[in-house]
């Protein structure tokens, strides 16, 4: 079945340090992958996206990821974190083949001043 | 450039009553329209999407409806609103065939 994994359900993490969020797809085509960001009380803004080529994918507000077939893994990546990171971050998996994404269920973002 | 519109931001609706969400997208012609829900603390569950004016596809059973009378028009509605209906509603529009989605502001929905 296809399936999208996010193990971690809230992380902590220092402002100014590193941050890594899992994601990890169960999907039987090639995928396609997607790292959304949703501030509370707030729509979803489309942080990157990968389709094919360069498996480390560059994203706004200084984000990257990179897709790991062997692992089937797209985990999330920021060097150093701002407060205003803090929100909840969503991993989907897609195709060309239909109109669906399919979502993970999110992992919050908690950042200690 | 192209926008999307959702309202209301906020809703309280007593049980029974009836309701309508609506969502437009403007700066794009001919794209695909989805509703979802978001429970608290939850992911989002696709609830409708529509690649066309008049075709609705329901992903989930359940009190709701949605209907397309305009390209870039998509509403959400309910004849009696249950307490399970409450929610964040998430309207979201695409380019065409699935891929990145951009989304609404919500609305957060209460039936009380």
């Amino acid at each position: 079945a296809q399936s999208v994994t996010q193990p971690d359900i809230h992380i902590t993490v220092s402002e100014g340090a590193s941050l890594e969020l899992r994601c990890n797809y169960s999907y039987g085509a090639t995928p396609y992958l997607f790292w959304y960001v949703q501030s509370p009380g707030q729509g979803l803004q489309l942080l990157l996206k990968y389709f094919s080529g360069d498996t480390l994918v560059q994203g706004i507000k200084g984000f990257e990821a990179e897709f790991k077939r062997s692992q089937s893994s797209f985990n999330l990546r920021k060097p150093s974190v701002h407060w205003s990171d803090a929100a909840e971050y969503f991993c989907a998996v897609g195709a060309d083949s239909n109109y669906q994404l399919i979502w993970g269920a999110g992992t919050k973002l908690i950042i200690k001043p | 450039s192209q926008t999307i519109h959702q309202w209301p931001a906020t809703l309280v609706q007593p049980v029974g009553s009836p309701l309508s969400l609506e969502c437009t997208v403007e700066g794009t012609s001919n794209p695909n329209l989805y509703w979802y829900r978001q429970a608290a603390g939850r992911g989002l569950q696709l609830l409708f999407y529509s690649v066309g004016i008049g075709q609705i596809s329901s992903e989930v059973p359940q009190n709701l409806s949605a209907s397309r009378p305009q390209d870039r028009q998509f509403i959400l509605s309910s004849k009696k609103l249950l307490l399970s209906d409450s929610g964040f509603y998430l309207c979201a529009w695409s380019p065409g065939g699935v891929g990145y989605a951009f989304f609404g502001q919500g609305t957060r929905l209460t039936v009380v």
